[in-house]
């Protein structure tokens, strides 16, 4: 079964550092570029980071960049998502996604795992 | 950076109507927009994908349509289980989603 598992989240004062982390199984890995996307309570999807199948190529969204950091180990079959000084805003849903561009299905992310939260709080 | 606009941000709509969402983007981005439906407490799952490619089991009651900057997410008959949030996604920005509620 292609799945993806997140783990990681958890409550972190602001400030704080929390890494992320995503396990692939059922698919080949290291073929496939790899997202993170949160949810913010109650609001909708935004877009965090991306890295291409062979971590070559990161793109972050400007809510995250210089304080987050994407990497992947395509032999533990794990995407990771390093977040450093946190803050309350950060707080949300953490989902992994990939990027179906292998199967023809362009930028579209067609597997998601379950997400994990993380709040960020005093 | 690409900015997606949905419309509308809320639709009332009964079992068995035809239901029509819209998405914008702030410029070009050809047929790469995918369309996401999210229930509460689950991840999203993807429902359309190249702007008119309808993804591996999905009821073909869902359907998309557009290219450039303008592209709809139709349903052709609701069904109670479609009552659910709805996103678009351009090149890596999702839009503020549509919620599709029972009226």
């Amino acid at each position: 079964e292609v799945q993806l598992v997140e783990s990681g989240g958890g409550l972190v004062q602001p400030g704080g550092s929390l890494r992320l982390s995503c396990a692939a199984s059922g698919f080949t890995f290291s073929s496939y570029e790899m997202n993170w996307v949160r949810q913010a309570p109650g609001k909708g999807l935004e877009w965090v980071s991306y890295i291409s199948s062979s971590g070559s190529t990161i793109y972050y969204a400007d809510s995250v960049k210089g304080r987050f950091t994407i990497s992947r180990d395509n032999a533990k079959n794990s995407l990771y998502l390093q977040m450093n000084s946190l803050r309350a805003e950060d707080t949300a849903v953490y989902y992994c996604a990939r990027e179906g561009g292998t199967n023809g299905r362009g930028d579209a992310f067609d597997i998601w795992g379950q997400g994990t939260m993380v709040t960020v709080s005093s | 950076d690409i900015q997606m606009t949905q419309s509308p941000s809320t639709l009332s709509a009964s079992v068995g109507d035809r239901v029509t969402i819209t998405c914008r983007a702030s410029q070009s981005i050809s047929s790469w927009l995918a369309w996401y439906q999210q229930k509460p407490g689950k991840a999203p799952k993807l429902l359309i994908y190249k702007a008119s490619s309808l993804e591996s089991g999905v009821p073909s009651r869902f359907s998309g349509s557009g290219s450039g900057t303008e592209f709809t997410l139709t349903i052709s008959s609701l069904q109670p289980d479609d009552f659910a949030t709805y996103y678009c996604q351009g090149t890596l920005t999702f839009g503020g989603g549509t919620k599709v509620e029972i009226k």
